[in-house]
């Protein structure tokens, strides 16, 4: 049971880059979210998918976009990359009236 | 909008010690709340939940919780710690009714010392 996948787990990209971060969960969940962490601030909602279909910007959604490919699958794209977005990405899936279920993380570093 | 506090951002304590880690919220509509663990280099894992029924929860580990409504507070405990319990620790809140999305405390960190 894998429970949220997300790949790749590092990433070292040069400032201006552009990559797209891979989130899939095999738990039949409608929802999907995607947090960074930042040291001292804990985590902060970038984007989330209440369903298949629709997304929405959460607390820190600049510079970034998203994408709900299908009920699976929810990625997240950085296509212009900065070193203030140096972080660790962590994404989640939830069904209604449950706990969330998060990935190991992708550790990810703008020089 | 909800936002949470955690009181300490470090927390060291004896190994075989009681423990009280402290989380306080602030929300204008009801909430469900949850302490999430991290251990280094890893993802986040639910330790325990209120949703609703009994306001002292259980959770894995040993650990427990009590939600208090008139305190808007969620204080996690254990009463004696191992080594193996060092990690950080995150409160959470969501919203009863609309987005559900977890707004995260920043943070405590446990450190067992033996």
């Amino acid at each position: 049971n894998a429970g949220v996948t997300q790949t790749p787990k590092f990433q070292v990209l040069k400032t201006g880059q552009s990559m797209t971060l891979q989130c899939a969960q095999d738990m039949n969940h409608n929802s999907m979210y995607w947090y960074r962490q930042d040291p001292g601030m804990g985590l902060r909602l970038i984007y989330y998918s209440a369903s298949e279909g629709t997304t929405d910007k959460g607390e820190v959604p600049n510079g970034y976009n998203v994408s709900r490919l299908n009920k699976r699958e929810f990625s997240l794209r950085l296509e212009s990359a900065a070193p203030s977005q140096t972080s660790v990405y962590f994404c989640a899936s939830s069904a209604w009236n449950t706990e969330a279920f998060f990935g190991q993380g992708t550790r990810l570093t703008v020089v | 909008a909800q936002s949470v506090t955690q009181l300490d951002s470090q927390v060291p304590v004896f190994e075989e010690a009681p423990v009280e880690l402290r989380c306080n919220y602030s929300s204008s509509v009801s909430v469900y709340l949850f302490w999430y663990v991290q251990y280094p280099n890893q993802g986040l894992q639910l330790l325990l939940k209120y949703l609703s029924g009994s306001t002292l929860v259980k959770g894995i580990n040993g650990f427990e919780a009590e939600f208090n409504k008139s305190q808007t507070s969620f204080h996690l405990r254990k009463p004696s710690v191992h080594i193996s319990d060092t990690a950080e620790y995150f409160c959470a809140v969501s919203e009863r009714a609309g987005r559900r999305a977890l707004t995260f405390g920043s943070g405590t960190r446990l450190q067992v010392q033996p």
